[in-house]
């Protein structure tokens, strides 16, 4: 695709499910980035891929929060035992180089997770 | 916790006028960049000016940057309702981690 693409666009949960969310980013885009945006706030960023690897992970919450991108393109960024406060936007973005490549990333529309 | 603070939070002005936003940034950065959000969208990049430039533009938009200040500012000229949106800085520091690190944004309403 064009762009970088997050599935669902909309999720509710109710408290305790876990969630899995989506990011397809730009096809041979090297870095990918999960960020967390609350309501009126800028994104707060979660963690970071160069290709596969997971270099950090430093903005992770809590050890309920997983990411994964095993083939290097798509990522799962997953929620267990969800909780009120993971309500959120979700965003992931990807850029064509290394982080310190100094290059715009793209974002997806972002999943709106909602717990109940 | 997000480094940069935007002011003003939020900006209402008329199509044709001009909009100027304020950053401002805690530690050393290697580069500042502007990104615009759309309601209900994803972050759209702008423009992005290195710690060793001070000004630059891009159409209708023109960022400066103050290093000593540690601050940046976004004008966009002849604003037009398209504009409407939350405007956002985002600081990638030259030590340590290089994630970006967002402002909590200015929202920009232009009235037709």
């Amino acid at each position: 695709g064009a762009g970088v693409s997050q599935s669902p666009r909309y999720k509710v949960a109710k408290r305790g499910q876990d969630v899995a969310l989506r990011c397809d980013p730009i096809s041979g885009h090297v870095s990918l980035f999960w960020y967390q945006q609350a309501l009126g706030q800028g994104p707060e960023f979660l963690t970071y891929f160069q290709n596969e690897a997971q270099l950090d992970k430093s903005g992770l919450p809590s050890d309920r929060f997983f990411a994964e991108r095993p083939e290097g393109s798509v990522s799962t960024l997953k929620i267990q035992r969800t909780q009120q406060e993971d309500s959120a936007v979700y965003l992931c973005a990807s850029s064509l180089g290394s982080i310190n490549s100094n290059q715009p990333q793209h974002f997806g529309d972002g999943t709106r997770l909602s717990i109940l | 916790s997000q480094q940069g603070e935007e002011d003003p939070q939020a900006l209402s002005i008329q199509e044709g006028e001009n909009a100027t936003m304020n950053c401002s940034y805690k530690t050393s950065i290697n580069n500042l960049q502007w990104y615009r959000q759309n309601s209900g969208r994803g972050l759209v990049h702008l423009i992005l000016i290195r710690s060793n430039e001070r000004e630059k533009h891009s159409g209708r938009l023109r960022v400066t940057l103050d290093t000593s200040k540690k601050s940046s500012s976004l004008l966009i000229t002849a604003s037009q309702a398209a504009d409407t949106a939350s405007y956002f800085c985002a600081t990638a520091p030259d030590t340590g981690r290089r994630a970006l690190t967002f402002g909590s944004g200015t929202r920009l309403q232009v009235q037709p």
